[in-house]
């Protein structure tokens, strides 16, 4: 167990609807990053958050955004699905924002979208 | 040049076998490079890592061997166990803007090891 929390754990959805992901991270670490695992393009970083407020992004799409809050948890809305918006969510975190510590993942969200 | 690019894409090994998964980047900014497992249904979990300052680095009977001249590196799993089996991510790691690292992970490998 790295320590880190997700939910939901899967979440069934139709094309064009919105959905939040929620990721808790481990005690003390201050940073939270997201990334979507897909069979076609593999991990991918999305965004990254630090102590609230947004560091460094990635491939993320105009139709997801997120945020993270003043208890350090985060969340990833994801809006006006595509059927290729089906994947798993994970969420990680980390101490600090520049530094190598690790990066500890969560569980996962699968999201299918029909 | 943000890619990693991963090889092979699937692996099967005898049970006491070595495992050795090869990666390459081209990015010099580079300057970290950890190795993920993921078992099925879990997220990755960091493995080993490395610098570049550094030509190997042994954890138990995983190794890494980093070539930087060729912008190369490899796992190796010594005396590989069917407990092994899983998706193994090599990543590289740069400083980006905002002070902000990120991991660029390869494509996987799925190494299966028979018993």
């Amino acid at each position: 167990d790295s320590g880190v929390t997700q939910t939901p754990k899967h979440l069934i959805t139709a094309t064009g609807q919105r959905v939040t992901l929620r990721c808790s991270p481990r005690s003390g670490d201050l940073s939270v990053y997201w990334y979507q695992q897909s069979l076609d393009q593999g991990l991918q970083f999305l965004i990254q958050y630090y102590n609230g407020e947004e560091r460094a992004k990635g491939n993320i799409l105009e139709r997801f955004s997120a945020q993270q809050f003043p208890d350090l948890h985060s969340e990833l809305n994801l809006s006006s699905l595509e059927l290729g918006d089906s994947a798993l969510y994970f969420c990680a975190s980390s101490l600090l924002a520049g530094s190598t510590d690790t990066q500890y993942f969560g569980p996962g969200t699968r999201l299918t979208v029909l | 040049q943000q890619q990693v690019k991963q090889s092979p894409q699937s692996l099967i090994v005898q049970k006491g076998g070595i495992s050795i998964i090869n990666c390459a980047y081209e990015n010099t900014a580079f300057d970290y490079f950890p190795w993920y497992q993921q078992f099925p249904g879990k997220g990755p979990a960091l493995l080993i890592a490395i610098r570049p300052d550094v030509s190997e680095k042994k954890e138990g009977r995983f190794t890494i061997s980093f070539n930087k001249s060729a912008k190369q590196f490899s796992l190796h799993i010594m005396d590989s166990q069917p407990g092994d089996s899983a998706t193994y991510f090599c990543a590289a790691s740069r400083i980006s803007s905002g002070s902000a690292r990120q991991l660029t992970f390869g494509s996987g490998t799925q190494l299966t090891v028979l018993p």
